[in-house]
């Protein structure tokens, strides 16, 4: 089975500041993709960043970046200059390529950028 | 580019009565769809997917049933609403072939049973 644990219930963070929001997971498929979600108040889900277990690179996306650690199973997100309206949910999340159609969620950390 | 849509954007209902959710994806063809619920607080929970016209899988047994009528089209209901149904209902799209493709999210309703 998979799972995604997130432990920062909430996290703040000073404007212009870095951030770096933790995800663990738990698969034993050897492929699988990692995501990261970020939910504002208005509930909409926006992607921000994927990651592929095969993938050797960090993948990057402007100001978004994903710490993957594969042996301890670990997969980051690090955003960096952080501007008020970062503040948002933001959502880990895994496919495994069994059960590839479901999406598994954490349970999110709520990010307060600070002015 | 892809857009996908999701009406009604708040519903809200007395227990018993009937559900239609409606989701429409544009600027694709032949997309992986999907159904996901998220309760106040907490992570999504996928309650259908469907891989084509008619093709519906189900993950969670409960009141609610989901259609996919038009390639591009997907559909929430329920014949009779329970208070547990409340909650923000979510659809998303990926293109079909990869497995680990993408989900797409659509702006979501809220739905409260009273």
């Amino acid at each position: 089975a998979q799972k995604i644990t997130q432990t920062q219930p909430g996290m703040f963070v000073q404007e212009k500041e870095a951030v770096t929001l933790d995800c663990t997971y738990d698969t034993s498929d050897q492929s699988y993709g990692l995501f990261w979600y970020k939910q504002p108040s208005s509930g909409e889900m926006i992607f921000l960043i994927y990651q592929g277990s095969y993938d050797e690179q960090n993948a990057t996306e402007g100001r978004y970046s994903l710490n993957f650690q594969k042996a301890r199973k670990s997969a980051n997100l690090v955003i960096s200059a952080s501007q008020l309206g970062d503040s948002a949910m933001y959502f880990c999340a895994m496919r495994a390529s069994r059960g590839a159609n479901n999406l598994f969620f954490g349970t999110g950390t709520r990010l307060t950028v600070i002015p | 580019s892809q857009t996908i849509h999701q009406w009604p954007a708040t519903l809200v209902q007395p227990v018993g009565s009937p559900l239609s959710l409606e989701c429409t994806v544009e600027g694709t063809s032949n997309p992986n769809l999907y159904w996901y619920r998220q309760a106040a607080g907490r992570g999504l929970q996928l309650l259908f997917y469907s891989v084509g016209i008619g093709q519906i899988s189900s993950e969670v047994p409960q009141n609610l049933s989901a259609s996919r009528p038009q390639d591009r089209q997907f559909i929430l209901s329920s014949k009779k609403l329970l208070l547990s149904d409340s909650g923000f209902y979510l659809c998303a799209w990926s293109p079909s072939g990869g497995v680990l493709e993408t989900q797409y999210f659509g702006p979501g309703t809220r739905l409260l049973v009273l």
